[in-house]
């Protein structure tokens, strides 16, 4: 059964304190894997699209990278409004439209 | 911005009322999606079109009904709802599957 997990569930991060979220993930044939970040009360912003092992992705503060079991979510020098919960997803080759999301990771960075 | 647009963004109803939940997209996507969340939970899938044909029904109880009335709009009708239907109602888009999700900001819906 396709499964994505991620941890920790919550962090509190001080300004420019870098730190890393995990996605863990068991899928047949990884479609692709998908970064999200939420505000409260909004629905998901998207932010970036794996598809292969090796593959990176970054954009101003975060940086995406994915292996064959895993994918984490680095964030460089965070600032006060990167603030949100973080949420992976994953499309495996049985679930066409069926994306299976991870229950996030809550991030809050103090000024 | 978000370039999926919900209306509402708020709606309380009672339990035997009939009200109705608007998407709109503009992005040529062919794929739209009803997701339900929860406070703290991830958004669950509810419903899938594809080319404007139901895809996918999560075994979604019958007061909600979807509807897809041309490439770029998604409606869900809401009839005798439940308190526990209480819940941030998404609506989302994708080009195709291996796409990611455009998500709008939702629907607070408060069943009373």
């Amino acid at each position: 059964e396709d499964q994505v997990t991620q941890s920790p569930e919550a962090l509190r991060l001080q300004e420019g304190e870098s730190s890393s979220l995990n996605c863990s993930y068991t899928v047949s044939g990884l479609r692709g894997l998908f970064w999200y970040r939420q505000d409260p009360g909004k629905g998901p912003e998207f932010l970036f699209t794996l598809y292969s092992a090796g593959e990176e992705k970054e954009k101003e503060r975060l940086k995406a990278t994915l292996t064959k079991k895993e994918s984490f979510l680095h964030i460089t020098a965070p600032k006060p409004e990167d603030s949100a919960t973080y949420l992976c997803a994953v499309q495996g080759e049985t679930g066409t439209y069926k994306y299976i999301f991870g229950t996030g990771t809550r991030l809050k960075v103090l000024a | 911005d978000t370039e999926v647009t919900q209306t509402p963004k708020h709606l309380v109803m009672g339990m035997t009322n009939k009200k109705s939940l608007k998407c709109e997209q503009h992005m040529g996507h062919r794929a739209m999606y009803w997701y339900k969340q929860k406070a703290k939970k991830p958004p669950e899938l509810m419903f899938v079109y594809s080319y404007e044909k139901l895809s996918i029904n999560e075994s979604v109880p019958s007061r909600f009904s979807p509807e897809c009335p041309n490439s770029s709009l998604l409606n869900l009708h809401l009839h005798a709802l439940q308190p526990e239907d209480s819940a941030l109602y998404l609506c989302a888009s994708s080009q195709g599957t291996n796409s990611p999700l455009h998500f709008g900001n939702g629907t607070r819906l408060t069943v009373t």
